[in-house]
């Protein structure tokens, strides 16, 4: 089993619309939890932390779950500026994801 | 905003040639890493480096590559004897350790891309 799986996608959703992702991992120790956004042939940058309460910021909301040891990223009214591969990031040792692929249209 | 600053931004080379990617990392950070991605697939992380040493190393990081951090503020990645499947975009990042979390927060590069011919 690989260490971090993301749901594939690619996710095509239109303006306004909610859509969220998942991120399994597997080793049940892992304590850190992190959101990346990559745009098409730029460096990854961090969108946002997971807490162990769940975080928000504006429209993005991270939350985990240490039962089913999967993280998720739910972003509210898309906007086709979030058209991005969004790559996940589990305990300290930095490995991504495969990233999921969101394409918001008008 | 502090920065993460690579150079070449692209560098074209022959199959068995060297080259040397470099990065300036931030300059309070402490912690240093190399990801590659191949055009189309995911960020692969190569090597990380603390303290002037290797910290960790993926199954990529083979002979063929090394790290250095010759002076103060640079870290170069050197690719001995590039073959073809060295193409790609090599990042450089750095990190302090997150306050609170004791987890790192990567800063990236733009990258370098590394086309071989």
């Amino acid at each position: 089993r690989k260490e971090v799986e993301q749901d594939p996608g690619p996710f095509n959703v239109p303006e306004g619309a909610t859509v969220a992702f998942n991120c399994t991992y597997s080793n049940s120790a892992s304590q850190s939890f992190f959101w990346y956004r990559q745009d098409c042939r730029k460096e990854p940058k961090l969108l946002m932390s997971v807490y162990s309460s769940g975080n928000e910021d504006g429209r993005f909301t991270a939350q985990l779950n240490r039962a089913s040891q999967y993280i998720s990223l739910l972003i509210r009214d898309s906007k086709l500026s979030d058209s991005a591969t969004y790559l996940c990031v589990v305990n300290n040792d930095m490995r991504f994801g495969a990233g999921t692929r969101l394409t918001v249209k008008p | 905003e502090p920065e993460v600053t690579q150079t070449p931004s692209h560098q074209v080379t022959q199959m068995g040639q060297e080259v040397i990617l470099r990065c300036v990392p931030i300059s309070n950070h402490l912690y240093f890493y190399w990801y590659r991605q191949i055009l189309g697939q995911k960020v692969e992380f190569l090597v990380s480096f603390y303290n002037n040493e290797i910290s960790e190393k993926s199954e990529i990081f083979d002979d063929q590559f090394s790290v250095e951090r010759p002076d103060g503020s640079n870290f170069t990645l050197k690719i001995r004897s590039t073959k073809l499947e060295d193409s790609a975009m090599y990042f450089c990042a750095s990190s302090e350790m997150e306050q609170g979390s004791g987890a790192n927060v990567l800063t990236f590069g733009a990258g370098s891309r590394l086309t071989v011919l």
